[in-house]
């Protein structure tokens, strides 16, 4: 079975440009997670999707920032437009809905913006 | 909010045991989870603990929970250099979603030979 699948793996863009990151998530898995991690800090929530909604954006940092899940399968979260503090590894993460379960995170973005 | 604490830097010797330690804030937490990070990989689930439990043994891993000082600790026995990573202490961060958690700022556990 394919993991949470998050691409690209890595990007580097000038501030000011747009970046959009997208994740897979597990097959059958309605909870969708996106984290964010700042150089050497800790791994912060950005928002969580259950199916094709948002169920908490608490995280989002600002309107620069903004996820979809069109059709509740993959998910985008575009950056537009960036800026140098932008930079970080963003995770995804999905579970299935239901009780205490697992969620499963992808390898990350390392998003850099120079 | 919950907040998670954690030290930066852990360094042993191969075959030794490593002690990671963690404080949260939220005393209704209730589960308590270790994550691990290898180089270029995504954040693994390597065990939990449940807030009714003291301790949790699994292989090598021991986790030991404390309510009442709010600290979790994560015991590796015979340590290898494989195990070097991050490791991250997670706490749920509220709300009806278990997968909404709030984690600490990684561990980095080098072991050398």
């Amino acid at each position: 079975e394919a993991g949470v699948t998050q691409f690209p793996s890595h990007s580097v863009i000038e501030k000011g440009q747009t970046v959009t990151l997208r994740c897979d998530p597990i097959s059958g898995h309605d909870n969708l997670y996106w984290y964010r991690r700042v150089m050497g800090k800790e791994i912060k929530f950005l928002l969580h999707f259950v199916k094709e909604s948002k169920q908490d954006e608490s995280g989002m940092p600002n309107n620069r920032f903004l996820a979809e899940r069109t059709g509740g399968t993959y998910s985008t979260l575009k950056v537009q437009p960036a800026e140098l503090e932008d930079s970080g590894v963003y995770f995804c993460a999905s579970s299935q809905v239901g009780g205490r379960t697992e969620a499963f995170f992808g390898q990350g973005t390392r998003l850099t913006v120079v | 909010g919950e907040d998670v604490e954690q030290s930066l830097f852990l360094s042993v010797r191969e075959g030794d045991s490593s002690v990671i330690n963690c404080t949260y804030t939220d005393s209704s937490s209730t589960y308590l989870y270790w994550y691990k990070q290898e180089p270029g990989a995504g954040l693994q689930l390597l065990t939990y603990i449940f807030s009714n439990m003291d301790m949790k043994q699994d292989q090598r891993l021991t986790v030991l929970l404390n309510k009442k000082d709010k600290h979790l600790s994560l015991r590796i026995a015979d340590t290898q250099t494989g195990d070097s990573a991050i490791y991250f202490c997670a706490a749920p961060a509220g709300g009806t979603s278990y997968g909404k958690l709030t984690f600490g700022q990684g561990t980095i556990l080098t072991v050398h030979p």
